[in-house]
């Protein structure tokens, strides 16, 4: 079993809908959650990190952590076509740690 | 927030060369920065970590006279491709901490290298 585990995808969806992208993990030190953007042969681009568990927003995304079920999601609002990319989670037992990554969900958003 | 570049974004380079990727960290200096590879629809699969003024630390499998690794300075590691083979085609991505802000790690744009 993979410490991190997450759907490849592809998801796909209609402009404006609401987007949910989650990862497993079994490794319980982890303490730092990070969710990247990847467009096509791009490097990943950090959205959003939290060390808590709950809720945490900015702007359309939303992070959501849930240590005693191992499960971390990424919510994306109003989602654009823009917003087509590859979402990979990341995980770590702390900032100062080398983060074990998620292989990546694909998202297409159509309009 | 901080920004860490890598050169070049692709290379095509026969069979037999060696190439050459080098990882900047702009507005940062950077003790440790970090190189993966990532295969299409694939995670990214650490290589080594790059210790500025000491030896890399590879992470099993990878090999290290194939995979060089130089961290000369706080702001600058290269990663040198040695005895290219096609099988070595991938995208190669470095990565750092900036220690000083509150962000996590901060990636280059990545390298496709293509040997042929």
């Amino acid at each position: 079993q993979k410490e991190v585990e997450q759907d490849p995808g592809p998801l796909s969806v209609p402009e404006g809908a609401i987007v949910s992208l989650n990862c497993t993990y079994s490794n319980s030190a982890f303490q730092y959650f990070m969710w990247y953007r990847q467009y096509s042969r791009k490097g990943p681009e950090l959205l959003m990190y939290t060390y808590s568990s709950g809720n945490k927003e900015d702007g359309r995304f939303t992070a959501q952590v849930d240590k005693s079920s191992k499960y971390i999601s990424l919510f994306i609002r109003d989602s654009q076509p823009s917003d087509s990319a590859t979402y990979l989670c990341a995980m770590s037992e702390g900032g100062s740690y080398i983060p074990t990554f998620g292989r990546g969900t694909s998202l297409i958003v159509h309009p | 927030g901080a920004v860490v570049s890598q050169h070049p974004s692709w290379v095509i380079c026969k069979s037999g060369t060696s190439v050459k990727i080098e990882c900047r960290s702009l507005d940062f200096q950077a003790t440790t920065m970090f190189w993966y590879r990532q295969f299409p629809k694939q995670s990214l699969m650490l290589m080594a970590t790059s210790n500025e003024g000491s030896k890399a630390t590879y992470e099993q499998g990878v090999e290290k006279d194939k995979f060089l690794i130089n961290h000369a300075s706080l702001t600058l590691s290269t990663l040198t491709v040695t005895s290219a083979h096609p099988e070595d085609s991938s995208f190669y991505i470095c990565s750092a901490r900036d220690y000083g802000g509150s962000d996590g790690y901060t990636f280059g744009s990545g390298t496709r290298l293509t040997v042929v």
